[in-house]
């Protein structure tokens, strides 16, 4: 079974300021997807940013990219310039590429806030 | 504009009782799944379906049904409620075969006393 490890439960930063948030998981499939989902204080969840694992260029949103070591099986999440608004909890997840029963499995969150 | 719609948001339950959650989407998509949310567990998945008629159990499925008679509706069942299910509940849904990403509910808060 694929599992979703994030190290850090918490995380701050100053607002402007660069952060990156680390995501590594366990998987012996060759083709899947990575995502980070964003979950603000009003629960919603979000997709922030999407990799797929065939696709060796680092996918990148605005103020989010992703460092996607395929090898070391990471994928870190780096927002520049943060905003206030940024404040939230990160989950980083993974889906195998096979089919459309597949599940998307979650990491366990890391809570971001970011300081004026 | 409403995509995935769950009801109630928020419910106070007594151990023993029975409830469902509901959940509706409007986007035609074929995939639909439960997560339950509790604090230091990340989303954990309940159970999924990936068309009418068709359902599969997820990580966590004790205590929990689930039917699919709609493409649009995916509701929850707890049948009788334990303190330990007391969590938040996210419906979520998603085209197959797509790039994968899946649109949630605003989620619901269930306490069960």
């Amino acid at each position: 079974a694929q599992t979703v490890t994030q190290s850090q439960p918490e995380m701050s930063v100053q607002e402007a300021e660069t952060v990156t948030l680390s995501c590594t998981y366990d998987t012996s499939e060759s083709n899947y997807y990575l995502f980070w989902y964003k979950q603000p204080p009003s629960r919603q969840m979000i997709l922030v940013i999407r990799q797929e694992a065939y696709k060796q260029q680092n996918a990148t949103e605005n103020r989010f990219s992703v460092n996607f070591q395929k090898a070391a099986k990471s994928f870190s999440l780096k927002i520049s310039d943060s905003q206030l608004g940024d404040t939230a909890m990160y989950f980083c997840a993974f889906m195998k590429h096979q089919g459309g029963s597949e599940k998307l499995v979650f990491g366990k969150g890391t809570k971001l806030t970011v300081n004026p | 504009n409403a995509g995935v719609t769950q009801t109630p948001k928020f419910q106070v339950l007594k151990t023993g009782q029975s409830m469902t959650l509901q959940c509706a989407q409007d986007m035609n998509h074929e995939y639909m799944s439960w997560y339950r949310q509790d604090p230091g567990m990340g989303l954990r998945l309940i159970h999924y379906s990936v068309g009418a008629g068709i359902t599969d159990q997820g990580e966590v499925p004790n205590g929990y049904n689930v039917s699919r008679s709609t493409t649009e509706d995916f509701p929850l069942r707890l049948l009788s409620a334990a303190p330990s299910q007391t969590s938040v509940y996210f419906c979520a849904s998603r085209n197959t075969g797509d790039t994968g990403e899946l649109f949630f509910g605003e989620g619901s808060r269930l306490t069960v006393l």
